[in-house]
């Protein structure tokens, strides 16, 4: 079955600093990866869609990019309303599986 | 503006069923998907189905199969999910999530607030 793999699955890191989160597919699925960001109890947000386009009203410190079977997601200076559970999910064919998610702390 | 409203807080025994519905507005509702996705306590996200607004249309994730059914009534714009022969593992929350049928590209943009089913005895 289609599996989504994300690492690390959490990590933790100063305000500031650059962050990068990987998402790997088990099959090529070309450019149709989404992320999305939740905080504690509320409902997941999307980020980027197609690997690399910025949904609007996201902040431009966030990017994605990748095609295939490997993407990433990056956050260039961390702030502390970037606390949150980051889920990757192929947005093409079923399953639209999501990935185990990476939970980002403040350091 | 756009928003998609869910059906309150449920509470179900093992073996029952449940009808979760999500209700559109702010946009023409036939030419977006409505995808179910839901989480468990303390987890991840998980996908179950989705469902197009226009053609009534369904695609279901396998474990889901034989249990869940989408359906959507286009003159209320409102899209449903129903689950049978619930059990404990079911206990999560359910989210309603749109995706655009004329923009492939786009992922989930819109998120209902999600709804908490409990299963219990």
């Amino acid at each position: 079955d289609m599996q989504m793999t994300q690492s690390p699955s959490s990590l933790s890191a100063s305000v500031g600093d650059r962050v990068t989160i990987t998402c790997r597919a088990s099959q090529d699925i070309r450019h149709y990866l989404a992320w999305y960001q939740q905080k504690p109890g509320k409902v997941p947000k999307l980020l980027i869609y197609a690997a690399s386009n910025l949904q609007p009203g996201v902040p431009s410190r966030f990017s994605g990019s990748g095609f295939g079977t490997d993407f990433t997601l990056t956050i260039s200076s961390l702030q502390p309303e970037d606390v949150a559970t980051y889920y990757c999910q192929k947005h093409e064919n079923v399953p639209w599986a999501f990935g185990q998610g990476t939970k980002v702390e403040i350091k | 503006q756009v928003e998609v409203v869910q059906s309150g807080a449920e509470v179900k025994q093992p073996g029952a069923s449940v009808k979760v519905s999500c209700k559109a507005s702010g946009y023409t509702f036939s030419d977006y998907y409505f995808h179910w996705v839901r989480q468990a306590p303390g987890q991840g996200l998980e996908w179950m189905a989705w469902i197009n607004c226009n053609t009534g249309a369904t695609k279901y994730a396998q474990k889901f199969q034989d249990r869940v059914t989408l359906t959507r009534d286009t003159s209320i714009t409102t899209a449903f999910m129903e689950m049978r022969r619930l059990n404990t593992d079911d206990t999560a929350t359910y989210f309603c999530a749109r995706d655009d049928d004329y923009n492939r590209d786009n992922a989930l943009d819109i998120w209902g607030q999600g709804t908490t089913v409990t299963v219990s005895s």
